[in-house]
């Protein structure tokens, strides 16, 4: 059966340090990855989407960036953080539509 | 403009209750639907797919709208357990970007 780990579970860092947060799904092959944000009490909010190995694209614009090393790796990245950026982050796969969420990582930016 | 609309809620609905939440899509493209259901602080989980002729699965039953645009979700002989935010979705053919709505609260009470 199919897993996704993400890793941190929370994280609480100051304004300006850069961030690392990393995905990885086993179990299956070539899988659409999913970098989503969730601010407190508001909806999911789609950061990034890869359909494969070294392919991101990019909904909304800010200072976030994602890597797809692997084909089961998806990284989400900031050089440096804001205050803006602290919420509820998730990665996800999928192969059609049904989409399948890590446990998350609970980002609070100081 | 939001694609996918839902009543923020909350419902709050005695145990044993049926309580039913509808969500609106705007796309007309769309052609998979979807519920999942969010526990606080939790990441969203697939609770079941909605399908043209309708689907039931144990309490739940999903049902789509096409010509109206919505898709719906009926609780019955809610339980404590059912308390969470239930996130509707709803993916267009050839994009695995589904939109998801912003939720509805449910709230069980004895």
């Amino acid at each position: 059966s199919q897993t996704i780990h993400q890793w941190p579970a929370t994280l609480v860092q100051p304004v300006g340090s850069p961030l690392s947060l990393e995905c990885t799904v086993e179990g299956t092959s070539n899988p659409n990855l999913y970098w989503y944000r969730q601010a407190a009490g508001r909806g999911l909010q789609l950061l990034f989407y890869s359909v494969g190995i070294g392919q991101i694209s990019s909904e909304v614009p800010q200072n976030l960036s994602a890597s797809r090393p692997q084909d089961r790796q998806f990284i989400l990245s900031s050089k440096k953080l804001l205050l803006s950026d602290s919420g509820f982050y998730l990665c996800a796969w999928s192969i059609t539509y049904e989409q399948y969420f890590g446990p998350g990582t609970r980002l609070t930016v100081t | 403009r939001k694609e996918v609309e839902q009543d923020p809620g909350p419902f709050n609905v005695p145990e044993g209750a049926t309580v039913a939440f509808n969500c609106t899509y705007s796309n007309s493209a769309s052609q998979s639907f979807f519920w999942y259901r969010q526990d606080c602080r939790k990441e969203p989980k697939l609770l079941m797919s909605v399908y043209s002729s309708g689907n039931e699965d144990g309490r739940f039953t999903a049902q789509l709208n096409r010509a109206s645009q919505y898709i719906s979700l009926l609780i019955r002989d809610s339980k404590l357990s059912d308390s969470a935010t239930y996130l509707c979705v709803a993916a267009s053919g050839g994009s695995y970007i589904p939109t998801f709505g912003r939720g509805t609260s449910l709230i069980v009470h004895p």
